[in-house]
């Protein structure tokens, strides 16, 4: 089956700077890579995903690459502000008939003001 | 659209009792999915159901966990004879039909089920 791999499990960054979580995965049928974002005590919800056909994708101050020859992808958090804090999942999952989707282990994101 | 709704919010049982969670998933979604988080960790998947069957448990304690997702109504997950180590919140997501070429693969959580075992 599907490891889905994440680091840093912590990041602490001063507001401003940058935020960078990496995952890597094992499966080459995965084709769908979603990031999650939840705060605590909430439910995890869905802030960026990214489709194996494409490289990068980019959402405001939010981007996600992917290089599939590698099997990692990336979350990318510029200019960060306190509310960027959160625990962030990443996923894969593959494409057809079942959708089951693995996740990472976590990084919880401290932003410091 | 109402989203993904489970209750109860939060459950609190005694060692030995049962406890069914409950989860309704967003309208048009066929498929649910539950998940085990336990404190300051990451979501477990427990198993993963379509209206009347069982696709996937792997992640299901082999003993007094069970699941269902009957033709009408919410997806229930049991969990008979409680213990201390049960004690987590579970998360219900649901996505859309196979075969809708968007949003294929989004999974929409639901808000949690927090259990407490005292």
């Amino acid at each position: 089956g599907e490891n889905v791999e994440q680091h840093p499990s912590t990041l602490s960054v001063q507001e401003g700077d940058s935020a960078v979580i990496k995952c890597t995965y094992s499966d080459s049928a995965s084709n769908y890579f979603p990031w999650y974002k939840q705060e605590l005590g909430k439910r995890p919800q869905l802030i960026i995903d990214i489709r194996s056909n494409v490289g990068e994708k980019k959402d405001q101050r939010i981007a996600v690459t992917l290089n599939k020859t590698a099997k990692h992808f990336s979350l990318h958090i510029t200019e960060t502000q306190p509310e960027d804090s959160a625990v962030y999942f990443c996923a894969a999952s593959p494409s057809g008939g079942y959708q089951k989707v693995t996740f990472g282990t976590g990084t919880k994101l401290q932003v410091i003001p | 659209n109402a989203g993904v709704m489970q209750n109860p919010r939060h459950l609190v049982r005694r060692r030995g009792q049962e406890a069914r969670l409950r989860c309704s998933p967003m309208k048009g979604h066929s498929h649910v999915y539950w998940y085990r988080q336990l404190p300051e960790e990451g979501l477990k998947f427990m198993v993963y159901l379509q209206k009347e069957n069982i696709i996937d448990e792997s992640g299901m304690p082999k003993e007094r966990f069970s699941a269902e997702f009957p033709k009408e109504g919410p997806s229930i997950l049991r969990i008979q004879q409680v213990v201390r180590g049960d004690s987590a919140a579970y998360f219900c997501a649901s996505s859309p039909l196979v075969g809708q070429t968007t949003e294929k693969n989004i999974q929409y959580f639901g808000a949690g089920t927090r259990l407490s075992v005292l």
